[in-house]
């Protein structure tokens, strides 16, 4: 089955820092993959995807590539806002059923 | 463009109770999507349509969760008795189409089972 594993939190940074979240995933087939992050008090909305190998999503500052090699989609983002604190999810689509399946969020806290 | 409107926003009951969670979709979102989120978890899919007809509902614990969507438009989710465990954030989502279309999240409903 699908499956979606993400870093563990929480994570705490200071403004400015660099912010790396790993994500890996296991799909029966050819999956597109997404971030989510949902702010404080806010729904999830979608961040970023890409949707077939070396494809690099990016939006708001923050970049993920789909590696299909090592079957990972880390998101990053070069120097993180107190405005940035959020729960980030990783998830997948896969061909066929199109429904999503999520990692368990990590939460970003960005001290300023 | 309104967002996916969702109410209640907040549900306390105590087990073996019921309760029902009402989801109006985007206007013109032909899929409508329901999640359970646990404290700590990802979201789950329980049930998604196309329209008024179910793609999928495999995820769902169909002894006593239901859910409809009539018209095609808005739809409810009922959980009848509720346990302890279906405490959780209940999301509602929806999109244009099928195909890897950008799912759109309402605001959830928490609900506590005591």
């Amino acid at each position: 089955g699908n499956s979606v594993t993400q870093m563990e939190g929480p994570v705490t940074l200071s403004e400015e820092a660099f912010l790396t979240i790993n994500c890996t995933y296991t799909a029966t087939g050819y999956p597109s993959l997404f971030w989510y992050v949902q702010y404080p008090g806010e729904g999830l909305q979608l961040l970023l995807k890409a949707t077939k190998a070396d494809d690099k999503g990016s939006n708001k500052g923050f970049e993920a590539t789909y590696r299909k090699e090592t079957t990972s989609f880390h998101l990053e983002k070069g120097s993180v806002q107190v405005s940035d604190s959020a729960v980030y999810f990783c998830a997948l689509s896969d061909q066929g059923d199109y429904k999503l399946s999520f990692g368990a969020g990590t939460t970003v806290t960005v001290r300023a | 463009e309104a967002g996916v409107a969702q109410s209640p926003r907040y549900k306390i009951i105590e087990k073996r109770q019921s309760v029902a969670f009402w989801c109006n979709p985007i206007s013109g979102h032909a899929t409508l999507y329901w999640y359970q989120q646990i404290l700590g978890q990802g979201p789950k899919l329980l049930i998604q349509f196309q329209n008024n007809g179910v793609v999928d509902d495999s995820q769902l614990p169909k002894d006593r969760f239901s859910a409809e969507r009539l018209k095609g438009v808005d739809s409810t989710l009922k959980i009848q008795p509720a346990k302890l465990e279906d405490s959780a954030v209940y999301l509602c989502a929806s999109s244009w189409g099928l195909a890897n279309d950008e799912q759109f999240f309402g605001p959830g409903t928490r609900l506590t089972v005591l």
